[in-house]
Formats: structure tokens, sequence, C-alpha cells
């Protein structure tokens, strides 16, 4: 049972252009919703977090969507660039751990 | 300063045969992290560490996977004896402080098939 679902699981976007990577979750004792960062042969890489408290979260281009009630976030990348493919990960940490659950990636290109 | 390091970076095992997964954690670092991403799917947590004491180790599949960090420095992960759904990616990720939300940087992974 996946307690993240991440859609879409692949994605191709022209430069320039803007990504929307989606997740849901279930277990309302997640506190701490980040996406990570994947380029080929390297771990995951911290690229955006978010609590709860907030809707929405902004770093450069990289923006986090948040809905409490309806249980979901997103990513968008917006002016997306070639130096933007990769697979990105969302992932919720319970507040009664620090395990992370992830989704299950989304393999971004972004087309020149 | 070093980024969490993990050796090797391939293994090709034969079923039934043994594999010592290491880790080395970022240099003050008292959580350590196994996690493993199987055929394409999500990224699965295995266990915690804090220090060499296991804070969890609700993800690990069964007992054929021992992990531990002696000296609270490196940690590893035997798998004894593999079998072929133990083929993927293990990953190691390190944070620092006991509680909170301290980011957890990853490793680069160790890639291990199973014949």
């Amino acid at each position: 049972q996946q307690q993240v679902k991440q859609s879409p699981q692949s994605l191709i976007v022209q430069k320039g252009g803007i990504s929307i990577i989606n997740c849901a979750y279930e277990n309302t004792a997640f506190d701490y919703f980040p996406w990570y960062q994947q380029f080929p042969g390297k771990g995951p890489a911290l690229l955006i977090a978010i609590r709860p408290d907030v809707s929405e979260k902004k770093e450069g281009r990289f923006t986090i969507s948040f809905n409490k009630s309806a249980k979901q976030f997103s990513l968008h990348i917006m002016d997306s660039q070639p130096g933007d493919s990769a697979t990105y990960f969302c992932a919720a940490r319970n507040n009664a751990g620090n395990m992370l659950t992830f989704g299950g990636g989304t393999r971004l290109m972004v087309k020149p | 300063e070093a980024g969490v390091t993990q050796f090797p970076s391939h293994s090709v095992i034969e079923k039934g045969q043994t594999v010592t997964l290491r880790c080395d954690p970022i240099s003050g670092h008292d959580n350590l992290y196994w996690y493993r991403r199987v055929m394409g799917k999500e990224i699965k947590f295995l266990l915690h560490f804090v220090k060499e004491s296991k804070q969890d180790e609700s993800g690990m599949p069964n007992n054929r996977f021992l992990a531990e960090r002696t000296g609270g420095t490196y940690s590893t992960l035997k798998v004894q004896p593999a079998e072929l759904e133990d083929s993927g990616v293990y990953f190691c990720a390190s944070s620092y402080g006991l509680a909170g939300v301290e980011t957890q940087y990853f490793g680069p992974g160790t890639r291990l098939l199973v014949l």
C-alpha cells in the first residue's frame, strides 16, 4: 500500500514551460513534505520542502503548493530548463519519527 | 565537506551469496538511515540509527538483512543469503541532530543485482 501517490510517472516539457508534478497522501500524521531531485548516478538531493501550516513556498523557479484539506501537494517548476531534467520524488515525514515516505518518482525531461 | 559515501557503487552476486554494503555518513551526523528502491518503484525506508542504536527498524524486510553501526560512525548492511527480490538500489542518508526535520542527505547508492 503506497502511502504517497505521485503523478505523472514521466513528463516531457519544452524549455521555458511549466513542469507540474502532483502528490497525494492519506496519513494525517505527516507533518513535513520535502521534494527531492535525483540526477543519474547520484543520490536524491533536497530541492525544497514545506510544512502543512503554509499553502505555498517558493524558492527561485521552484514552488510547492500545499492543500491540507485535500491532502495534496505539488511541485511547479517555472521556466523549465534542460538542466532540470532529472527524477523528482515527493516525500512525507511522520511526526512520530524521522523516516521519509516517498512517492514513486517522476522522470522529467525538458526539451531544448 | 564530504557528503555521504557508499561502497561499493555496484555489486552483482548470485542468489544465496552474501553481500555487505557500507555507508559513511557526513561527519557529525547522529542520524543514519537506510532506504531501498526496487525496480523503479518508490524509495522505501529500511531502518534508522541514532548514533549506534537502532531507533526504528520497521522497514527491514526480513531477518536476512542485518544492519550495524559500530561506534556510531559508519554503517554496514549485510544481506545473507541474497535472494532475487533483493535487487535494487540501496541508499544511505544522514542528518544532524536527534529530532526535528533536519535535512536528510543521501549518498549515491549501491546498485545491487542478484542473479
